[in-house]
Protein backbone atom coordinates (compact mmCIF):
# COMPACT_ATOMS: atom_id res chain seq x y z
CA UNK A 1 0.00 0.00 0.00
CA UNK A 2 1.19 3.80 -0.62
CA UNK A 3 2.61 5.17 2.21
CA UNK A 4 4.13 8.87 2.55
CA UNK A 5 7.14 10.12 4.59
CA UNK A 6 7.72 14.21 5.39
CA UNK A 7 11.26 14.81 5.98
CA UNK A 8 13.20 18.12 6.48
CA UNK A 9 14.70 20.62 8.75
CA UNK A 10 12.56 20.92 12.48
CA UNK A 11 13.93 24.29 13.29
CA UNK A 12 14.09 27.64 10.70
CA UNK A 13 14.32 30.92 11.50
CA UNK A 14 12.32 33.68 10.84
CA UNK A 15 11.51 35.49 7.60
CA UNK A 16 13.88 32.52 6.01
CA UNK A 17 12.11 29.44 4.02
CA UNK A 18 10.71 26.55 5.32
CA UNK A 19 11.46 23.46 2.48
CA UNK A 20 10.12 20.03 3.00
CA UNK A 21 10.01 16.71 0.78
CA UNK A 22 7.27 14.04 0.91
CA UNK A 23 8.68 10.35 -0.28
CA UNK A 24 5.95 8.08 -1.36
CA UNK A 25 6.75 4.57 -1.88
CA UNK A 26 4.24 1.22 -2.63
CA UNK A 27 2.97 3.83 -5.30
CA UNK A 28 4.56 6.15 -8.29
CA UNK A 29 3.30 9.78 -8.54
CA UNK A 30 3.58 9.35 -12.28
CA UNK A 31 0.39 7.00 -12.30
CA UNK A 32 -1.90 9.74 -11.90
CA UNK A 33 -5.23 10.24 -10.19
CA UNK A 34 -4.21 11.25 -6.95
CA UNK A 35 -3.47 14.76 -6.10
CA UNK A 36 -0.56 15.24 -3.72
CA UNK A 37 -1.01 17.58 -0.59
CA UNK A 38 0.22 19.05 2.27
CA UNK A 39 -1.69 20.18 5.54
CA UNK A 40 -0.67 21.39 8.39
CA UNK A 41 -2.11 21.28 11.99
CA UNK A 42 -1.21 24.01 14.60
CA UNK A 43 0.01 23.48 17.94
CA UNK A 44 -3.17 21.75 19.74
CA UNK A 45 -5.34 23.14 17.24
CA UNK A 46 -7.29 22.36 13.59
CA UNK A 47 -6.53 21.11 9.78
CA UNK A 48 -5.57 23.85 7.53
CA UNK A 49 -5.27 22.68 4.12
CA UNK A 50 -1.89 24.72 2.34
CA UNK A 51 -2.55 23.11 -1.30
CA UNK A 52 -1.67 20.04 -3.60
CA UNK A 53 0.11 19.23 -7.19
CA UNK A 54 -0.97 17.44 -9.93
CA UNK A 55 2.03 14.59 -11.51
CA UNK A 56 1.93 16.76 -14.58
CA UNK A 57 3.04 19.70 -12.30
CA UNK A 58 -0.29 21.24 -12.29
CA UNK A 59 -0.42 23.20 -8.25
CA UNK A 60 -3.14 24.36 -6.59
CA UNK A 61 -2.74 26.72 -3.15
CA UNK A 62 -4.56 27.69 -0.60
CA UNK A 63 -5.32 31.74 -1.06
CA UNK A 64 -4.80 32.56 2.19
CA UNK A 65 -0.96 31.39 1.60
CA UNK A 66 -0.57 31.52 -2.24
CA UNK A 67 2.24 34.40 -2.07
CA UNK A 68 4.11 32.30 0.19
CA UNK A 69 3.80 28.73 -1.16
CA UNK A 70 5.49 26.84 -4.10
CA UNK A 71 4.53 22.90 -4.29
CA UNK A 72 6.83 20.83 -7.29
CA UNK A 73 6.93 17.34 -7.86
CA UNK A 74 9.90 15.01 -8.50
CA UNK A 75 8.55 12.46 -10.70
CA UNK A 76 12.38 10.54 -11.04
CA UNK A 77 12.70 10.53 -7.33
CA UNK A 78 8.83 10.14 -6.46
CA UNK A 79 8.54 12.78 -4.08
CA UNK A 80 7.17 16.21 -3.91
CA UNK A 81 7.87 19.22 -1.78
CA UNK A 82 7.13 22.00 0.33
CA UNK A 83 8.81 25.42 0.04
CA UNK A 84 7.08 28.17 2.43
CA UNK A 85 8.92 31.35 2.64
CA UNK A 86 8.80 34.74 4.70
CA UNK A 87 8.41 32.18 7.47
CA UNK A 88 6.98 33.72 10.91
CA UNK A 89 6.49 32.15 14.26
CA UNK A 90 2.51 31.39 13.30
CA UNK A 91 3.70 28.75 10.76
CA UNK A 92 5.12 27.01 13.75
CA UNK A 93 2.98 23.23 13.25
CA UNK A 94 3.06 19.82 12.35
CA UNK A 95 3.46 19.12 8.48
CA UNK A 96 1.71 16.18 6.68
CA UNK A 97 1.61 15.20 3.40
CA UNK A 98 -1.18 13.11 2.02
CA UNK A 99 -2.61 11.82 -1.40
CA UNK A 100 -5.66 13.08 -2.39
CA UNK A 101 -8.63 12.28 -4.63
CA UNK A 102 -10.84 14.51 -6.33
CA UNK A 103 -9.21 16.51 -4.69
CA UNK A 104 -10.84 16.84 -1.52
CA UNK A 105 -10.45 13.67 0.69
CA UNK A 106 -6.90 12.30 1.98
CA UNK A 107 -5.61 9.29 2.39
CA UNK A 108 -3.43 7.88 3.51
CA UNK A 109 -1.36 10.69 5.35
CA UNK A 110 2.86 10.92 6.16
CA UNK A 111 3.80 10.47 10.07
CA UNK A 112 4.13 14.51 9.94
CA UNK A 113 6.95 16.33 11.13
CA UNK A 114 6.88 19.20 13.87
CA UNK A 115 8.42 22.48 11.98
CA UNK A 116 9.33 25.27 14.72
CA UNK A 117 9.91 28.70 13.44
CA UNK A 118 12.43 30.79 15.92
CA UNK A 119 15.72 32.20 16.39
CA UNK B 1 -12.24 30.10 14.03
CA UNK B 2 -13.23 26.89 11.90
CA UNK B 3 -15.41 27.40 8.83
CA UNK B 4 -16.98 23.76 9.81
CA UNK B 5 -18.34 24.04 13.40
CA UNK B 6 -18.06 20.97 15.74
CA UNK B 7 -18.59 20.93 19.65
CA UNK B 8 -14.92 20.49 21.13
CA UNK B 9 -15.54 17.73 23.09
CA UNK B 10 -17.51 14.34 23.36
CA UNK B 11 -17.79 11.27 25.94
CA UNK B 12 -19.53 8.17 26.40
CA UNK B 13 -19.00 4.84 27.93
CA UNK B 14 -18.01 1.56 26.38
CA UNK B 15 -20.62 0.17 24.70
CA UNK B 16 -22.57 3.50 24.46
CA UNK B 17 -23.74 4.97 20.87
CA UNK B 18 -22.48 8.50 20.84
CA UNK B 19 -22.42 11.01 17.56
CA UNK B 20 -20.33 14.04 16.63
CA UNK B 21 -21.84 16.80 14.67
CA UNK B 22 -20.08 19.00 12.16
CA UNK B 23 -21.98 22.12 10.69
CA UNK B 24 -21.30 24.12 7.86
CA UNK B 25 -23.12 26.21 5.90
CA UNK B 26 -24.42 25.82 1.98
CA UNK B 27 -21.30 26.81 0.28
CA UNK B 28 -19.60 23.95 2.14
CA UNK B 29 -21.08 20.88 3.61
CA UNK B 30 -25.05 21.96 1.40
CA UNK B 31 -23.41 21.56 -2.05
CA UNK B 32 -20.33 18.90 -0.96
CA UNK B 33 -19.14 15.68 0.36
CA UNK B 34 -18.25 15.42 3.82
CA UNK B 35 -15.52 13.72 5.48
CA UNK B 36 -14.82 12.42 8.44
CA UNK B 37 -10.64 11.76 10.00
CA UNK B 38 -9.85 10.16 13.19
CA UNK B 39 -6.87 11.71 15.05
CA UNK B 40 -5.24 9.02 17.88
CA UNK B 41 -3.06 11.01 19.88
CA UNK B 42 0.54 11.55 19.07
CA UNK B 43 -0.23 10.36 15.24
CA UNK B 44 -1.62 11.52 11.83
CA UNK B 45 -5.14 11.89 10.90
CA UNK B 46 -6.72 8.58 9.37
CA UNK B 47 -9.66 8.56 7.06
CA UNK B 48 -12.54 7.49 8.87
CA UNK B 49 -15.47 8.53 6.24
CA UNK B 50 -15.86 9.53 2.47
CA UNK B 51 -18.52 10.78 0.63
CA UNK B 52 -21.29 11.36 3.27
CA UNK B 53 -21.02 7.72 4.48
CA UNK B 54 -18.66 5.43 2.57
CA UNK B 55 -16.12 3.07 4.87
CA UNK B 56 -13.00 3.22 3.80
CA UNK B 57 -12.04 -0.75 3.70
CA UNK B 58 -10.47 -1.36 7.48
CA UNK B 59 -12.78 0.92 9.06
CA UNK B 60 -15.25 -1.49 11.62
CA UNK B 61 -19.13 -1.01 10.71
CA UNK B 62 -19.46 0.53 14.21
CA UNK B 63 -18.47 4.18 12.57
CA UNK B 64 -21.25 5.65 10.40
CA UNK B 65 -21.56 9.11 9.10
CA UNK B 66 -24.78 11.34 8.02
CA UNK B 67 -25.22 14.21 6.03
CA UNK B 68 -28.58 16.50 5.95
CA UNK B 69 -28.88 20.05 4.76
CA UNK B 70 -25.86 22.02 5.89
CA UNK B 71 -25.11 19.62 8.65
CA UNK B 72 -23.12 16.36 9.33
CA UNK B 73 -22.90 13.77 11.53
CA UNK B 74 -20.38 10.96 12.52
CA UNK B 75 -22.37 8.28 14.90
CA UNK B 76 -19.85 5.88 16.75
CA UNK B 77 -21.63 2.65 18.04
CA UNK B 78 -20.50 0.20 20.34
CA UNK B 79 -17.86 2.63 22.06
CA UNK B 80 -14.25 0.99 23.09
CA UNK B 81 -11.34 2.59 24.80
CA UNK B 82 -9.47 2.64 21.46
CA UNK B 83 -12.14 5.61 19.99
CA UNK B 84 -10.55 7.76 22.12
CA UNK B 85 -9.26 10.12 19.45
CA UNK B 86 -10.19 13.86 17.76
CA UNK B 87 -12.32 13.32 15.21
CA UNK B 88 -12.43 16.27 12.12
CA UNK B 89 -14.99 16.91 9.63
CA UNK B 90 -13.96 17.86 6.58
CA UNK B 91 -15.32 19.09 3.29
CA UNK B 92 -14.70 21.24 0.13
CA UNK B 93 -16.24 24.84 0.18
CA UNK B 94 -16.57 26.48 -3.24
CA UNK B 95 -16.98 30.49 -1.70
CA UNK B 96 -13.38 29.89 -0.61
CA UNK B 97 -11.96 27.37 -2.98
CA UNK B 98 -10.55 25.11 -0.45
CA UNK B 99 -10.80 22.18 1.53
CA UNK B 100 -12.12 23.60 4.95
CA UNK B 101 -12.17 21.00 8.00
CA UNK B 102 -14.03 21.73 11.54
CA UNK B 103 -11.93 22.46 14.56
CA UNK B 104 -12.19 18.82 15.75
CA UNK B 105 -13.65 17.19 18.78
CA UNK B 106 -12.08 15.15 21.50
CA UNK B 107 -14.04 12.33 22.56
CA UNK B 108 -13.48 10.82 25.91
CA UNK B 109 -14.39 7.12 26.58
CA UNK B 110 -15.14 7.27 30.70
Amino acid sequence: QVQLQESGPGLVKPSQTLSLTCTVSGGSISSGGYYWSWIRQHPGKGLEWIGYIYYSGSTYYNPSLKSRVTISVDTSKNQFSLKLSSVTAADTAVYYCARATNPDWFDPWGQGTLVTVSS
Amino acid sequence: QSVLTQPPSASGTPGQRVTISCSGSSSNIGSNYVYWYQQLPGTAPKLLIYRNNQRPSGVPDRFSGSKSGTSASLAISGLRSEDEADYYCAAWDDSLSVVVFGGGTKLTVL
